[in-house]
């Protein structure tokens, strides 16, 4: 099995700072890299496919990148409604693994 | 837009059997590859099974925590998807969401829209 792990599992900002989460592969997945964003309570919502190409609807305020088995998450002028858990996921290879989460949290 | 709900889930006895349910709207089901992914309480989530489109003879893909008790199918008729889930454990415990996939550039198939998910909790 691939094993994601994202690094780090939490991190506190302001409105109006940019984060940056990190996501490691334990093998190489081809790019097959996607990250979501989930509310308390809500169902996960789709924002990045492909390491870099964004969901329809999706702010461009969300960048993807990297390659092989290391990847980030960039947001970009932290909103109040920006405070959530991220989660990356390997899709190259069954089972469909995701990483453990990052909870950013306002400051 | 497409819209996916869930029902089904409920309180089940360790060693029961429950049905899962997912009513797809705002797509062409038929054409589309179909999941379930879970979320036990506090935890992130995890993928349970895929079933592809018709097209790709439906057929399946288990994680092997559930494979042999779960089994994934849909009713394209009625642009549905189910799980059907037997013996289960306290460990089952979650919210079920389903989920759609697209395929990406490279032909491999990515989440794109979820369901709001319905919580089966296994005790007894």
């Amino acid at each position: 099995d691939i094993q994601m792990t994202q690094s780090p599992s939490s991190l506190s900002a302001s409105v109006g700072d940019s984060v940056t989460i990190t996501c490691r592969a334990s093998q190489g997945i081809n790019n097959h890299l996607a990250w979501f964003q989930q509310k308390p309570g809500k169902a996960p919502k789709s924002l990045i496919y492909a390491v870099s190409s964004l969901q329809s609807g999706v702010p461009s305020k969300f960048s993807g990148s990297g390659s092989g088995t290391d990847f980030t998450l960039t947001i970009s002028s932290l909103q109040p409604e920006d405070f959530a858990t991220y989660y990356c996921q390997q899709y190259t290879a069954y089972p469909l693994n995701f990483g453990g989460g990052t909870k950013v949290e306002i400051k | 837009e497409v819209q996916l709900v869930e029902s089904g889930g409920g309180l089940v006895q360790p060693g029961g059997s429950l049905r899962l349910s997912c009513a797809a709207s705002g797509l062409t089901f038929s054409d589309h590859y179909m999941d379930w992914v879970r979320q036990p309480p506090g935890t992130g989530p995890e993928w349970v099974g895929r079933i592809r489109s018709t097209a790709r003879g439906s057929t399946t893909a288990y994680a092997a925590s559930v494979k042999g008790r779960f089994t994934i199918s849909r009713d394209d008729s009625k642009n549905s998807l189910y799980l059907q889930m037997s013996s289960l454990k306290t460990e089952d415990t979650a919210v079920y969401y389903c989920a759609r996939e697209l395929p990406d550039n490279s032909g491999f198939y990515f989440f794109d829209s979820w369901g709001q998910g319905t919580l089966v909790t296994v005790s007894s």
